[in-house]
Parts: C-alpha cells; structure tokens; sequence
C-alpha cells in the first residue's frame, strides 16, 4: 500500500500571502489530522478530520483552516502568512479509532519569507 | 491537562550497547501510548504502541517499550544498539476528546538519539 503523500514537499512564501497543503491518506483510511512541528514549539496538533467534518481543531488562530473531501483528502490552508508560521506540516491518516495508529507523510516544509 | 515529557535531549550511546529513552506521561484516564522516529527532512514513523494489556511492547527494527502504569512511563528500549537507529524519537500520548473519532495526539519534545561506532 502506498504511503500519506503530502504536496507539495517544499515551499516558500513571503509574509501576507497565503498557502494551500494537500494529504493524500492511505487507501481505505478515512480520518486525517494535521500537525505543525517547529524547533521552538514541537509538534503540536491542528485539526483533525472524519467523514468530510472537522472533528477536533488544536489551539490555532482562524487563520489555519482545513477540509476533508469525499475522497478523503485533505488540504489545510493558512491565510495571511506570518514568518512564525515558518515550519514542518504534518499530515497523518488513520482508520477511525482511538486505539488506532496514525501513519505520517513525508511533511511539508513551509518557508515565510 | 493531558503533558508528555521526554527528560533527555540527547542520548549517546555505543554500537552494540543497550539503549533507552525515556517517556513519562501525565493524563486523566487511561493512556494510549506511541513511540514515532524521525529521520532528517522525513516525516515520522511510527515505531510500536501500548493499548492494553502486557507492559511489555515489542515494535519494528527490535525496539521495545515498557509501560509502567505506577510510575507514567513508557520507555523505549533496544538491547544493541545500531548506527542506523541514530534519529529523533518522540513519544506520544493520545487523548480522547468529546466528538473526536480519533483523539489528538500529544507528544514529547524529543530525543535525538546518536549511536556511536
């Protein structure tokens, strides 16, 4: 079975524009969620998505959003950019369940210029 | 609130020795518990889990975990160590939150662990 993809792998932007993130789960897994990793604040969660719903947000300003297609993908978007928004973005796919595990993509790394 | 410690930086150890890092967690309720390793510029990849029942965990590449209800820890072991094995680990706590299908995960800070030839 193929892996999470995550696209695209690299990017950069300056400050003030925004920025689309598309996941790709693992086939038949339909619950998706988000994780931004930075030096400074480590991993911490954003959002988490089920049957085209937003189930669970972390603590984030409105500017991070996301959504979930019939399909099971994912984007999640950041509008307004700021440099501290500079940082690794994780996607992990799972099949639902709390026992279950999340398997991650590769990440995208987003640069705020 | 739901915290995951991973009280060492950085773990040096020699090819061949044993090796721990170490987790303790702080949750209400019972914890399910998660080992991940990061390799530079990759993603994380998810090493082994406690849900229940034995303390003892075996995971992939021979790693290992034990879960210690009475001290909140869950750490991560191998009994010979690799130069491969050289990465960061994290360890990770997922919590159940109301209307959540999954539960957020929280993780540890991390351990950068660097195995010596």
């Amino acid at each position: 079975k193929a892996g999470v993809t995550q696209t695209p792998r690299y990017l950069i932007k300056t400050r003030g524009q925004q920025v689309t993130l598309s996941c790709s789960p693992i086939s038949g897994h339909r619950s998706v969620s988000w994780y931004q990793q930075t030096p400074g604040q480590g991993l911490q969660f954003l959002f988490e998505y089920f049957s085209e719903t937003q189930r669970n947000k972390g603590n984030f300003p409105g500017r991070f959003s996301g959504r979930q297609f019939s399909n099971s993908r994912s984007e999640m978007n950041v509008s307004t950019l700021e440099l501290g928004d500079s940082a690794l973005y994780l996607c992990a796919s799972s099949v639902p369940g709390q026992q279950e595990t999340q398997y991650f993509g590769p990440g995208t790394r987003l640069l705020v210029l | 609130a739901q915290s995951v410690a991973q009280p060492e930086d950085q773990v040096n150890v020699a090819e061949g020795n044993p090796l721990t890092v170490k987790c303790t967690y702080s949750v209400s309720g019972n914890p399910y518990l998660f080992w991940y390793v990061q390799y530079p510029n990759r993603g994380l990849q998810f090493l082994l889990k406690y849900i229940t029942g034995d303390n003892l965990v075996k995971g992939s590449y021979g790693f290992e975990a034990e879960f210690n209800k009475s001290q909140t820890s869950f750490h991560l072991k191998k009994p010979s160590a690799l130069v491969s094995d050289s990465a960061l680990y994290f360890c990770a706590v997922r919590v159940a939150d109301r209307g959540s299908t999954l539960g957020r995960l929280y993780f540890g800070r991390g351990t950068q662990l660097t195995v010596w030839p």
